[in-house]
């Protein structure tokens, strides 16, 4: 493994529509997080997984969201019925030992 | 709860000054991580120090040092001897050891080295 892999890197899409990334942690990982970073802002965490289990989300992360990790391995992030809000890079992040985190590239979506 | 704050929204310098980017941090923690990282423009966050909140040595590496003072809360980071490259956002964040081990971090701070 060469890190953490987020497909797509950019994502336009028409308000209403849904959109879905794709996040591939470094494989011994077993936590694995969602932020999201809107245009001059910090990280803004929105879930945690240990492994297959979803542990905590966001009050950020309305029912619109929804985020998987299937067999404890890759995770998608949907989004359905996306609003111009909802613009943003969405970063995915793996660690190990609980301590410091691996970052992907990010997924920059923008709602047009 | 935990808080970050970067007051310096975006600070210019030339090339070869020393800058210092600071960092005040908030949490009724006892145990914590504070982290600095560095965004280019390219968009990922590339991790540059880790600090334990019982290890309060400052640190150098490089043209990089960090000064952590739990008595102020501060965790400031200074680049000395500035170049070109280092043109980026940093943020500094923290983690508290339980639980989720979640980043919060601050708003960053757009340094600007010009030649």
């Amino acid at each position: 493994d060469t890190g953490v892999s987020q497909d797509p890197r950019h994502k336009i899409t028409k308000r209403g529509q849904n959109v879905t990334f794709r996040c591939d942690p470094i494989s011994e990982h077993n936590r694995l997080y969602w932020y999201r970073q809107t245009l001059g802002q910090g990280p803004e965490f929105l879930t945690y997984f240990q492994n297959e289990a979803q542990l905590e989300k966001s009050r950020l992360l309305s029912d619109r969201f929804s985020a998987e990790r299937p067999k404890g391995s890759f995770s998608t992030l949907e989004i359905q019925r996306t609003e111009q809000g909802d613009s943003a890079m969405y970063l995915c992040a793996s660690s190990l030992d609980a301590e410091s985190y691996t970052f992907g590239s990010g997924t920059r979506l923008t709602v047009v | 709860a935990q808080k970050v704050t970067q007051a310096q929204t975006e600070i210019s310098v030339v090339e070869k000054e020393d800058v210092t980017l600071d960092c005040v941090y908030e949490t009724r923690d006892t145990t914590y991580y504070l982290f600095w990282y560095k965004q280019p423009p390219s968009g990922e966050l590339v991790f540059l120090i880790r600090r334990n909140s019982f290890d309060e040595q400052n640190e150098i590496s490089g043209r990089y040092s960090w000064n952590f003072q739990k008595s102020t809360s501060s965790f400031n980071f200074t680049i000395t001897a500035s170049q070109v490259v280092d043109s980026a956002v940093y943020f500094c964040a923290l983690s508290v050891t339980s639980g989720t081990y979640k980043y919060i971090f601050g708003t960053g701070t757009r340094l600007k080295v010009l030649a």
